[in-house]
């Protein structure tokens, strides 16, 4: 099944705005939005944004996502050290009936 | 405490089987659930999904016609059977709830296919 598209790696310095994208298609993103997803090395995913810009209670104000189109965007603002992860996007694609996840972008604080 | 714990994972040679387990506790097991499994240094990839009363069951191409995933809701446990075993299954399998998203997840459990 064909997944998302992600960068594999984003860098941005501390303090700074990181912006992540997500492309999909009419099937999964463009229809259906996209969730984020934060993974640090040896832990299980965290959900950071839901229904394109729904965030779950406790994440920070500084995660907010978006989308134009087929494409879906996670941008962190204030980046502190505990940001550095990988960040995966996922949908539901209507057409495969399947979950779709992108690659992962694995980012870097400067 | 709401959480997820999956087990059952090990080493099995290609060929072999392995049932998985996910116990849920402290949260309304009236929820979609899905296998999602992470290769070692890969990314993440959705396995399949199951509704509430086991009537919807979906599946990844890559494992359908060897894994089965079910569910006993009276027991608040989901199931993933792992069946004709091959080396590109290894990877880290968690359980995640769906509730417009994957908004819960277990620290996943182990599958090695290996002779």
């Amino acid at each position: 099944q064909a997944g998302l598209t992600q960068p594999p790696s984003v860098s941005e310095d501390l303090r700074q705005t990181a912006t992540l994208t997500c492309t999909g298609n009419n099937n999964n993103v463009g229809n259906q939005g996209a969730a984020w997803l934060q993974q640090h090395q040896g832990h299980p995913p965290k959900l950071l944004s839901y229904r394109t810009n729904t965030r779950p209670s406790g994440i920070s104000e500084r995660f907010s996502a978006s989308r134009s189109g087929n494409t879906a965007s996670l941008t962190i603002t204030g980046l502190q050290p505990e940001d550095e992860a990988d960040y995966y996007c996922s949908s539901w694609d209507t057409s495969l009936s399947a979950w779709v996840f992108g690659g992962g972008t694995e980012l870097t604080v400067l | 405490q709401v959480q997820v714990v999956e087990s059952g994972g090990g080493v099995v040679q290609p060929g072999g089987s392995l049932r998985l387990s996910c116990a849920a506790s402290g949260l309304n097991f009236t929820n979609y659930f899905n296998w999602v499994r992470q290769a070692p240094g890969k990314g993440l990839e959705w396995v399949a999904v199951i509704s509430y009363d086991g009537s919807h069951k979906y599946y990844a191409d890559s494992v359908k016609g060897r894994f089965l995933i079910s569910r006993d809701n009276s027991m608040n446990t989901l199931y993933l059977q792992l069946n004709y075993l091959r080396a590109e299954d290894t990877a880290v399998y968690y359980c995640a709830r769906e509730r417009d998203a994957f908004d819960i997840w277990g620290q996943g459990t182990m599958v090695t296919v290996s002779s």
